[in-house]
């Protein structure tokens, strides 16, 4: 079993649907995030989890609607999206880790889920 | 002001040649770190190699080495004997501070590299 699994791997939706994407990490870690990746663009951090606590929301519109209801699972629900959102999402976990640490905290990510907002 | 940047958008390399992928940053904190991560066509992020800020020795990972140039603010990776599969885009990341218990990664544009045979 991959550490970061996301479903679907592919989404293709209307304006006006609404749809989710799921995140499951078997890694045991304690912080989960959603990234945007846009073409040319760096990766944008939307949201961060820590021990289930929403921590940060990168000022991402409303339209996008995080869910995390334990540390394993991550959601984010879409609703009234644009077609500027069509993009690659990605999950992500890792350790939390304190500041000064010589810990890595590399995070570990899933193979992206693919939307394509029509 | 840009705190990753990549500045080769695109490399093309000799299968089994070594290749240098350029990344620069800037922090102002002395605590930090450096990754470098692969992103073939599939979509998956796969993290490559980590440098703390404090690290004395350049880190390597197989046939993956970087070197970290501290007073530069310079990261490039090095991968020697490149493979094909090594065709992928690679992004730089630096792991900054953003709280008192809490970092972000901060992510450079990519540079996208081919190998050809």
């Amino acid at each position: 079993e991959t550490g970061v699994t996301q479903t679907p791997r592919h989404l293709v939706m209307g304006m006006t649907n609404k749809k989710s994407l799921k995140c499951e990490q078997h890694l045991g870690h304690n912080a989960m995030y959603w990234y945007k990746q846009s073409a040319k663009k760096p990766l944008e951090l939307m949201f961060v989890y820590n021990f289930k606590e929403q921590t940060e929301n990168n000022s991402v519109p409303s339209r996008f609607s995080p869910e995390c209801p334990n540390s394993s699972h991550l959601f984010l629900h879409l609703h009234t999206l644009q077609p500027e959102d069509s993009a690659l999402y990605l999950c992500a976990s890792s350790q939390k880790i304190p500041r000064d640490t010589l810990n890595t905290g590399e995070l570990f990510f899933g193979e992206g889920s693919r939307l394509t907002v029509l | 002001a840009q705190k990753i940047t990549q500045t080769q958008p695109g490399m093309f390399v000799q299968e089994k040649e070594a290749v240098t992928l350029d990344c620069t940053y800037d922090t102002s904190d002395p605590s930090y770190g450096l990754f470098w991560y692969k992103q073939p066509s599939s979509g998956e992020m796969i993290f490559l190699i980590y440098q703390g800020s404090y690290d004395q020795q350049n880190a390597t990972e197989g046939r993956y080495s970087l070197n970290f140039q501290k007073a530069r603010k310079s990261a490039n990776l090095v991968i020697s004997a490149s493979q094909l599969g090594d065709s992928a885009m690679y992004f730089c990341a630096m792991r900054e501070p953003w709280s008192d218990s809490n970092y972000q990664l901060i992510w450079g544009a990519g540079t996208k590299l081919i190998i050809k045979p």
